[in-house]
């Protein structure tokens, strides 16, 4: 069946540092890539996406490429704020029967000041 | 306010006991979920409903049972608590339509079960 696979954690980076959650996946047929971001105490929220390979989905200085040939869906930030701090999940949404997502088991991430 | 919404947020109950976690949603969205978390397992799949009176099983259904007699409402009941369900439990909903697999989950804020 599908699957996500992500780094574990914890990451612990300074203010400023370049970021990089590393996220596989392996599926069938044509899925969505998604990233969602958990703050404390909080349901998940969208991060960004990709529909298609080559896609790149960014959104708040996050960024990550939908790459097809190595079945990843990396996910960077050029400058961590200690805002980042959060549990970064990495998730495929299927194409077909229940267009169920199914997610990785995420990653928390300690930004320190 | 339009959204996804929980209750309780919080619950503690004892082995044994049935109890009832609610989820409502304003968006008239077709499909709802039931996922829980769990350190080290990220989200898994309990439910999933794609219309009122259409459920099916996700990955981890046993000890679960859901029903759906409205489109806004998607309740998740443990027929008899167990330790081994003491997680975090999240509502989800998502659009429906062409390219809906691009479309993301709206997630309720959860809620945290104990089984003592």
């Amino acid at each position: 069946g599908n699957s996500v696979t992500q780094m574990e954690g914890p990451v612990t980076l300074s203010e400023e540092a370049f970021l990089t959650i590393n996220c596989t996946y392996t599926a069938t047929g044509y899925p969505s890539l998604f990233w969602y971001v958990q703050y404390p105490g909080e349901g998940l929220q969208l991060l960004l996406k990709a529909t298609k390979a080559d896609d790149k989905g960014s959104n708040k200085g996050f960024e990550a490429t939908y790459r097809k040939e190595t079945t990843s869906f990396h996910l960077e930030k050029g400058s961590v704020q200690v805002s980042d701090s959060a549990v970064y999940f990495c998730a495929l949404s299927e194409d077909t029967g229940g267009f169920k997502t199914i997610f990785g088991a995420g990653t928390r991430l300690f930004v320190k000041a | 306010d339009a959204g996804i919404t929980q209750s309780p947020r919080y619950k503690i109950t004892e082995t044994g006991r049935q109890v009832t976690l609610m989820c409502h949603q304003t968006w008239s969205h077709s499909y709802m979920f039931w996922y829980r978390q769990d350190l080290g397992h990220g989200l898994r799949l309990i439910y999933y409903s794609a219309a009122a009176d259409i459920t099916d099983k996700g990955e981890v259904p046993d000890g679960y049972v859901v029903s759906r007699s409205k489109t806004e409402n998607f309740p998740l009941t443990l027929e008899s608590a167990t330790r081994s369900q003491t997680s975090v439990y999240f509502c989800a909903s998502r659009t429906t339509g062409v390219g809906m697999s691009n479309s993301p989950l709206h997630f309720g804020n959860g809620t945290r079960l104990t089984v003592t």
